[in-house]
């Protein structure tokens, strides 16, 4: 089955700079990559995602690229902020009916120092 | 207002009494989940629903059922309680399997 793995487990940084996240996925069937972001006491909420017909999507202060060949794919934050803090969790899972279901990282948390 | 809504939020129970979530979603959802979120593992999946009557085992499925009878409802049940249960879950529900999860407000489960 598809197995997800996220890192960093924590990043800290300067309010202004970048942040990124990397997860790595094994099923090279998977085709849809979502990022959720859960503050603190709240439900985990869809921030971007992405499909392996493209390698890069862009929202605004956030972008999300893809290497289906290595089988990786990486969140950005551009100049952040202080209520960009939060825990940020990537997931996999592919179209069609089979075993291998939505497979969720554990997590970054994210802190932005002001 | 579109949204996915969990009862009940808060649970403290003893082991072995027989207790359910229900889990229910106003957008005629095909997809909903349930998720269990324990710290540093971040959000492993219990059960997931297809749409009505078609169920199937997550991750972590142990110690767990679930039933799709209606298309807006997808109650999770805990026949028999044991500490190791005690976690944070969440229903979530979406159009299609690739496509936007909404997740409930959760529920925080403690067995004693």
């Amino acid at each position: 089955g598809e197995n997800v793995e996220q890192h960093p487990s924590t990043l800290s940084v300067q309010e202004g700079d970048s942040a990124v996240i990397k997860c790595t996925y094994s099923d090279s069937a998977s085709n849809y990559f979502p990022w959720y972001k859960q503050e603190l006491g709240k439900r985990p909420q869809l921030i971007i995602d992405i499909r392996s017909n493209v390698g890069e999507k862009k929202d605004q202060r956030i972008a999300v690229t893809l290497n289906k060949t290595a089988k990786h794919f990486s969140l950005h934050i551009t100049e952040t902020q202080p209520e960009d803090s939060a825990v940020y969790f990537c997931a996999a899972s592919m179209e069609g009916y089979n075993n291998n279901d939505m497979r969720f990282g554990a997590g970054t948390r994210l802190t932005v120092k002001p | 207002e579109a949204q996915v809504t969990q009862n009940p939020r808060y649970l403290i129970t003893v082991t072995g009494k027989k207790l359910t979530v229900t889990c229910s979603q106003n957008m005629n959802h095909e997809y909903m989940s349930w998720y269990r979120q324990d710290p540093g593992l971040g959000l492993r999946q219990i059960y997931y629903s297809m749409n009505v009557e078609v169920t199937d085992k997550g991750d972590v499925p142990e110690g767990y059922k679930v039933s799709r009878k209606e298309k807006r409802n997808f109650p999770l049940i805990l026949e028999s309680p044991s500490p190791n249960q005690t976690s944070l879950y969440f229903c979530a529900s979406s159009a299609g399997r690739t496509d936007t999860q909404y997740f409930g407000p959760g529920t925080r489960l403690t067995v004693l």
